[in-house]
């Protein structure tokens, strides 16, 4: 079974600390995200990667930044945390390019920034 | 631009009845697949049912399928003998042959309650 572990469940931090969450998979995965999940608003992209040290942008990178220097380890880093990146975030990786080829989830962590 | 629509916020369900979640997509693109996700209030997401946009049948999986309108551009999930454990929200998500890396595109979602 393809195993996608998030550092954190629950995490707390105050305004202006770097925040660093982490997510691994263990199923030699092209593909790695990093989602953020808010009430009503679904799921939205932050930062996506399919390589080593390669990353895309997605729908809402600014205040973030990625990380990945191992193939199965992502990172998502907050330089100075605000209030409003208090969210439910989400990482998943998947096999590759392909249609059909689904993302596996971690569960997630929920961070709040005071 | 792609996008995913789930018009019902929320949905209620009586014990072993089935119930239908809608989900209509917008692309241009005629390779494309669809997905659903469950994700309980633990927050994991699950991988439901997969849909291709050339598949010639409507996916099926255990209690779960798909109702697959490509002229309408819609993608309803449909579950048959709702159980207590179905209560979660409900995520449609596409991926279209364009799509950069593989990404998903998912709806703002559904919460499904279901009662006894």
């Amino acid at each position: 079974d393809v195993k996608v572990t998030q550092s954190s469940r629950y995490l707390v931090k105050r305004t202006g600390e770097k925040v660093f969450l982490e997510c691994v998979q263990d199923m030699d995965h092209e593909n790695m995200f990093w989602y953020r999940q808010d009430p009503g608003l679904g799921l939205r992209l932050i930062y996506f990667s399919y390589d080593v040290k390669m990353k895309e942008k997605g729908d809402i990178p600014e205040g973030y930044s990625v990380s990945r220097e191992k193939k199965e380890r992502f990172s998502l880093i907050l330089e100075s945390a605000s209030t409003n990146q208090t969210s439910m975030y989400l990482c998943a990786s998947s096999l590759d390019f392909n249609s059909a080829s689904e993302q596996f989830f971690g569960p997630g962590t929920r961070l709040t920034v005071l | 631009a792609q996008k995913i629509t789930q018009t019902q916020p929320g949905m209620f369900v009586q014990e072993k009845e089935a119930v239908t979640l809608d989900c209509t997509y917008d692309t241009s693109d005629p390779s494309y697949g669809l997905f659903w996700y469950k994700q309980p209030s633990s927050g994991e997401m699950i991988f439901l049912i997969y849909q291709g946009s050339y598949d010639q049948q409507n996916a099926t999986e255990g209690r779960y399928s798909l109702n697959f309108q490509k002229a309408r551009k819609s993608a309803n999930l449909v579950i048959s003998a709702s159980q207590l454990g179905d209560s979660a929200m409900y995520f449609c998500a596409m991926r279209f042959r364009g799509s950069t890396l593989g990404r998903l595109y998912f709806g703002r979602g559904t919460q499904l309650t279901v009662w006894p």
